[in-house]
């Protein structure tokens, strides 16, 4: 079945840099790569998805790459506020196959 | 914006006793979703329902857990005699599957807590 890693599983930046989370799939026909936000004790929030047909997105401070090749994605933040703080989980799902493979997750902390 | 909801927000049980979680999926959606968190843990698929079907489910749901859809508008989990391993948050989540592509909005979940 699939299996996501995800790293690193705690990341401290300083207010106003950026952060990047990796995340690497093992079934290459994977084909949807959501990334959900999770703040303490609340649900999982879908903050920006990619596609395998796409390279790239951005939404404003939020970017994801994907290396199909590789079998790897990335989410990118930029410019980051305290309110970024927070558990981001990555997840991969097989075309047709409908549940999601959520990674371990990363405890970003922005330091102010 | 439309939201899933989910009641209870926490329920606390004695093991073996049976628990009902409730979940109302976004009302245009046709595809619906269990997971669970254990505490500090990464989110578990449990099952996928479509079409008043499951049409999938993972190895966690065995035969103590069941999915219902009892009416146009709830879709529900049963576990039948709970563990003190099944202690978790329980998010329902749904979908409406267009496009082949599955972005997936999650309830606000149930914190079970099996003493």
């Amino acid at each position: 079945g699939e299996n996501v890693e995800q790293h690193p599983s705690t990341l401290s930046v300083q207010e106003g840099d950026s952060a990047v989370i990796k995340c690497t799939y093992s079934d290459s026909a994977s084909n949807y790569f959501p990334w959900y936000k999770q703040e303490l004790g609340k649900r999982p929030q879908l903050i920006i998805d990619i596609r395998s047909n796409v390279g790239e997105k951005k939404d404003q401070r939020i970017a994801v790459t994907l290396n199909k090749t590789a079998k790897h994605f990335s989410l990118h933040i930029t410019e980051t506020q305290p309110e970024d703080s927070a558990v981001y989980f990555c997840a991969a799902e097989f075309f047709g196959n409908e549940k999601l493979t959520f990674g371990t997750g990363t405890r970003l902390t922005i330091i102010p | 914006e439309p939201e899933v909801t989910q009641t209870p927000s926490h329920q606390v049980t004695q093991m073996g006793q049976e628990v009902i979680l409730r979940c109302v999926p976004i009302s245009n959606h046709l595809y619906f979703y269990w997971y669970r968190q254990i505490l500090g843990q990464k989110v578990e698929f449990l099952v996928s329902f479509y079409n008043n079907e499951i049409s999938e489910k993972s190895e966690i749901f065995d035969d103590q857990f069941s999915v219902e859809r009892p009416d146009g508008s709830n879709f529900t989990l049963k576990i039948r005699s709970t563990k003190l391993e099944d202690s978790a948050m329980y998010f329902c989540a749904s979908s409406d599957g267009q496009g082949g592509y599955n972005e997936q909005f999650f309830g606000p979940g149930t914190r079970l807590t099996v003493l």
